[in-house]
Formats: structure tokens, C-alpha cells, sequence
């Protein structure tokens, strides 16, 4: 069964950079786009950017531009996405899913990733 | 961007009742997604291209609409119902949501 593990939990300083993880198992990693999806109760759900693990072409929101960089491990089926200059805007919880082009839709998601800016 | 709004952002429903939510579009789109969360979880796809229902989703669900105006009903509903449903379109970048509309069993 096609199952997505996100890393754990994340306590960063303002300022830092963190990057999160997406274990991809159960398919072809390289058949289908990763996508990232930020949630706050404050913006809902707003769509990051995504990443065809195969060719490492990417596309992001124009808002997460020079904030999220997407990367992918076709070796260890890993998906990652690098934050940098955090601040409290960006405590959120991160989702990477998997994309089915065939009805362009977000069809497997992670359990989440919580990230949490704060001093 | 395309502008999701949901309405009603929360409402209530007895079992057995129908239920309706809308999804209204800044601009026209193809097609909707729709996706149900419960708390403490990740989203879950739940119709897709505007009618059809996810793998395991039951059939009291139905979807429908086209351009601007979109909707997901629930013919009867049950206990497990009560979550909350988001609206989705992926015909312009960059993909959106809508706000979310929060269900619950009165």
C-alpha cells in the first residue's frame, strides 16, 4: 500500500533553516510528483510547490519562492524540502503528497510534519 | 490566484439529514477536488474531477457543479460525516483551497 512517512517534529530558532522529509513506499517514486502543502489555522491549506523525483524539475507558489527549496532522493525513494530564514510565519504543519496525473489530484498524503519557530 | 469560498464555514447536520456544501470560484475552473479532514489528521482525497468518489468513500457522497460554482452533498448523514471539507482546483496555478467548511453531528 502506497504509504508517505514525514520526519518528525521540528523546534527551530528564528532564523534557521530545517529541512523535512517524505519516504516514499508501496509505488514507483518516480512515477509520480511530490507535492508540499503548508496548513496554519490562520491560511488553511496553501500549496508549496512540487517536484517530479525523476528529472528533479520543479514549480513553485510565487509565496514560497526563496523559502522552500524541493529535493528528491530517487535512491531511497525521499522526498525533502529545505525552509530557510524561518520566523514565526512559517510554524505550520508541512504535508508532502503524492500527485496522480491521471485526474490531477493529491492523492496520498503524509501524516504531517509540525514545525515550530519560536526562540 | 483563483479564490475559494466555502459556504457555510460550519454547520451542523442530524443523522439522517442531507446535507449540501458549496465551493464558489474567483474564476472559472474545469473541475473541483474535494478532500475531508478529521482532527489530528492529513487531508484525505475524497471526490476528485468534480463527481467521482475516492477509493472507499461512500456513496451517500456526491459531487457536482462546473465554472464557478461547485458543490459536495451528502445525501444522508452519518456520524462519521463530521469532519471538516475542503475544495480544491488545480486549472490555474497556483492550486488552491478553499477555507473549509466545518461539519458537524447535531
Amino acid at each position: 500500500q502506497v504509504q508517505l512517512q514525514q520526519s518528525g517534529a521540528e523546534l527551530v530558532r528564528p532564523g534557521a533553516s530545517v529541512t523535512l522529509s517524505c519516504k516514499a513506499s508501496g509505488y514507483t517514486f518516480t512515477d509520480y510528483e511530490m507535492h508540499w502543502v503548508k496548513q496554519t489555522p490562520v491560511h488553511g491549506l496553501e500549496w508549496i510547490g512540487a517536484i517530479d523525483p525523476e528529472t528533479g524539475g520543479t514549480a513553485y507558489n510565487q509565496k514560497f519562492k526563496g523559502k522552500a527549496t524541493l529535493t528528491a532522493d530517487k535512491s531511497s525513494s525521499t522526498a525533502y524540502m529545505e525552509l530557510r530564514s524561518l520566523t514565526s510565519e512559517d510554524s505550520a504543519v508541512y504535508y508532502c503528497t503524492r500527485f496522480e496525473d491521471s485526474f490531477y489530484a493529491m492523492d496520498y498524503w503524509g501524516q504531517g510534519t509540525s514545525v515550530t519557530v519560536s526562540s | 490566484q483563483i479564490v475559494l469560498t466555502q459556504s457555510p464555514a460550519i454547520m451542523s447536520a442530524s443523522p439522517g439529514e442531507k446535507v449540501t456544501i458549496t465551493c464558489s470560484a474567483s474564476s472559472s475552473v474545469s473541475y473541483m477536488h474535494w478532500f475531508q479532514q478529521k482532527p489530528g489528521t492529513s487531508p484525505k482525497l475524497w471526490i476528485y474531477s468534480t463527481s467521482n468518489l475516492a477509493s472507499g468513500v461512500p456513496a451517500r457522497f456526491s459531487g457536482s457543479g462546473s465554472g464557478t460554482s461547485y458543490s459536495l452533498t451528502i445525501s444522508r448523514m452519518e456520524a462519521e460525516d463530521a469532519a471538516t471539507y475542503y475544495c480544491q482546483q488545480r486549472s490555474s496555478y497556483p492550486p488552491t483551497f478553499g477555507a473549509g467548511t466545518k461539519l458537524e453531528l447535531k
